[in-house]
This record gives structure tokens, sequence and C-alpha cells, in this order.
């Protein structure tokens, strides 16, 4: 079983302010991490999959980063918008599963 | 391109039933994975379907069953239902065998209540 722990549990942010989140899991192990967004009433939609150290990836105004080595990866939004409320999960996988952390919830205030 | 589709959407059994969810995949997919969500819990991997092979097993009790059919279909079958598993239950398919890379494409969720 494999500790994933992401932070903060939840988040209210203004419309345009910029926020970031954590994951932590341990280095050992790792084939790749996935983050996911999951907005109420509807399925978990995969943002990113990423899979080497100092790996980074865009889209829109999401970005995320990698350190495979200390075990974390950031997840940041730009000028947040109400349309990103949702709950952001990441997901290591070990080769052979997914073990999702508990994800961290965002409300934007228009 | 149509995506995954769960049935049931909503379930309620009693305890001691047992209860068969369904999955079907994106088109063109073979592998089909199911997860277990229950309230304060992050996602919990079952099992993962791999063209009708199991190819990865979580850590449940052997009362959580599945299976895939040649079409790629997968049911999930619970069999003498407990309280505790009341959850979401959701599935989600992806396209290849490199599975640790291969984005998941999940499905909306089956919400079984075991009363």
């Amino acid at each position: 079983i494999l500790n994933v722990e992401q932070s903060p549990q939840s988040l209210h942010v203004q419309e345009g302010d910029s926020t970031n989140f954590t994951c932590s899991f341990p280095s050992s192990n790792f084939y790749a991490l996935h983050w996911y967004r999951w907005e109420t009433a509807k399925s978990p939609e995969a943002l990113f999959v990423m899979t080497l150290n100092g790996d980074e990836k865009k889209k829109g105004r999401i970005s995320a980063t990698l350190n495979t080595k200390e075990g974390y990866s950031y997840l940041y939004i730009k000028g947040s918008q109400p349309e990103d409320s949702a709950t952001y999960l990441c997901a290591p996988n070990t080769g052979n599963q997914f073990y999702f952390g508990t994800g961290t919830s965002l409300t934007v205030i228009p | 391109k149509a995506g995954v589709t769960q049935t049931p959407r909503y379930l309620i059994k009693t305890r001691g039933q047992q209860v068969t969810l369904s999955c079907s995949p994106i088109s063109g997919h073979r592998s089909v994975s199911w997860y277990q969500q229950t309230p304060g819990q992050g996602l919990q991997f079952l099992f993962e379907y791999f063209s009708e092979t199991q190819r990865n097993k979580g850590n449940f009790p052997g009362r959580f069953s599945g299976r895939q059919f040649s079409n790629s279909r997968s049911e999930m079958n619970v069999s003498t239902l407990e309280l505790g598993d009341s959850a979401l239950y959701l599935c989600a398919s992806s396209s290849t065998t490199h599975s640790f890379t291969d984005t998941q494409y999940f499905g909306p969720g089956t919400r079984l209540t075991v009363l």
C-alpha cells in the first residue's frame, strides 16, 4: 500500500487568484504520476501523465511539475476561474496499480 | 466517440445480498480497471482486466470479483454484501498495454447503498 498525501485538503480562492497544491508519495517503485480533475456530478478527467524527474506539463492555465527523487508533484492554476472549481486528484503508479490521494477540493469564488 | 458507461447508476441492496455492476469501455479500449470510493477515502483500486485476463488486483477480500468479456465489457460482482460496501464504484478504461502511462477514462460510477 502506497501512502499518497495531498495538501491542502480544501482551498477557497477568489477568481483571478493563482494557487497550487501538493501531492506527496514514496519515491521508491515509482513509474508514473497522473493528475485528474473531478467536478461534482461528473467523472474524473485526466489532466496530466508525468513520468520523468523534472517533468513539467502545461494545459492552458494549469501546469504541473514532478520531483521523483523527493517524491512530490505540484499542480499550479494561474488566474483561477469559477469553472476550475473541482477536486484535484493525484495518482502515482507503481507499475501494477494506481494509488489515489484523497484530493484537494478547490472552490473559486466569483 | 462514446465514453465509458456504467450500469446501473444507482443501486440499493440489503446485507447478505450480492450485486453485479457493469462497465462498457470506450470502443477499442482493452483495459478496464475498477475502483471503490468511500467517504473520506481516495479511490481504492479493486482490479484491472486486460483482454479478458485479470492483470492486477488490489487489496480487497475475495467477495469482490470481476470478469471481462471478449468485447472488453467488464462486470464486477460483490457477494454477501456488508454495510461497509456502500460506496461509489468507478470503472476506467485505457487503450494499450502500458498501463502506468496510459490515460484512464472514467465512467460516471455506480452508487451502491447497502442497508
